[in-house]
């Protein structure tokens, strides 16, 4: 039980360029986020999926395009990478409303 | 978005000193959350309040979830080595929508 896991670890972008965070679960879980952590502002809320084939947007969508195909899967893809998107990106998965939210251990993004 | 206003910010305190950190917003929220994140890993969660006046403990961790909703405190009595790292409160709307704290960094001097 690999419980939730992100690839890649690290990645360095320049701007315009396009890639896609991969975030896995293997807990069954429903409920599925990204949220990105800046320094001095705690983590904020990207996008989130309360099942597969459902996303919605969270707190700072913009830039960010999400899919959810697969209960297991939940890619964050950057479109045209700006350096205002270098961040640490987790990803965090739960069973369900008011259950515990396990997080993945983060990519760290940076976009030159 | 929603703002939670996190306090102290930082804190230096001696090995078996207690210690507590609070968390106000705005908004009325359906579950306050506390984690813990140690350097270079996502945040772990510490303990959960589903109602409003719950009083919560876990070991040495004691949380309460405000009459308001709009708050909740995290006290950690006599405080170890382990427990340097950063805590966040987090408050939950409907659905899978978390808000965060902006931190609070906790150094313990053995």
């Amino acid at each position: 039980n690999a419980g939730v896991t992100q690839t890649p670890k690290f990645q360095v972008l320049k701007t315009g360029q396009s890639m896609t965070l991969q975030c896995a679960q293997d807990m069954n879980h429903e409920y599925m986020s990204w949220y990105r952590q800046d320094p001095g502002m705690g983590l904020r809320l990207i996008h989130y999926s309360v099942g597969a084939g459902i996303t919605d947007q969270g707190e700072v969508p913009n830039g960010y395009n999400v899919s959810r195909s697969t209960t297991e899967d939940f890619p964050l893809r950057l479109l045209s990478a700006a350096p205002s998107q270098t961040s640490v990106y987790f990803c965090a998965s739960s069973l369900g409303e008011g259950s515990e939210q396990f997080f993945g251990p983060g990519t760290r993004l940076t976009v030159l | 978005g929603q703002q939670l206003n996190q306090s102290p910010q930082s804190m230096f305190i001696q090995e078996g000193e207690d210690v507590s950190m609070n968390c106000t917003s705005s908004s009325i929220f359906n579950t306050w959350l506390w984690y813990k994140q140690d350097p270079g890993e996502g945040p772990v969660l510490l303990i959960a309040l589903y109602k409003a006046g719950e009083l919560t403990s876990n070991g040495r961790l004691t949380a309460q979830f405000g009459i308001t909703r709009k708050d909740s405190f995290l006290n950690i009595s006599a405080s170890i080595p382990s427990d340097v790292g950063i805590y966040f409160c987090a408050g939950q709307l409907a659905g899978n929508q978390f808000y965060f704290g902006t931190g609070t960094s906790l150094t313990v001097i053995p």
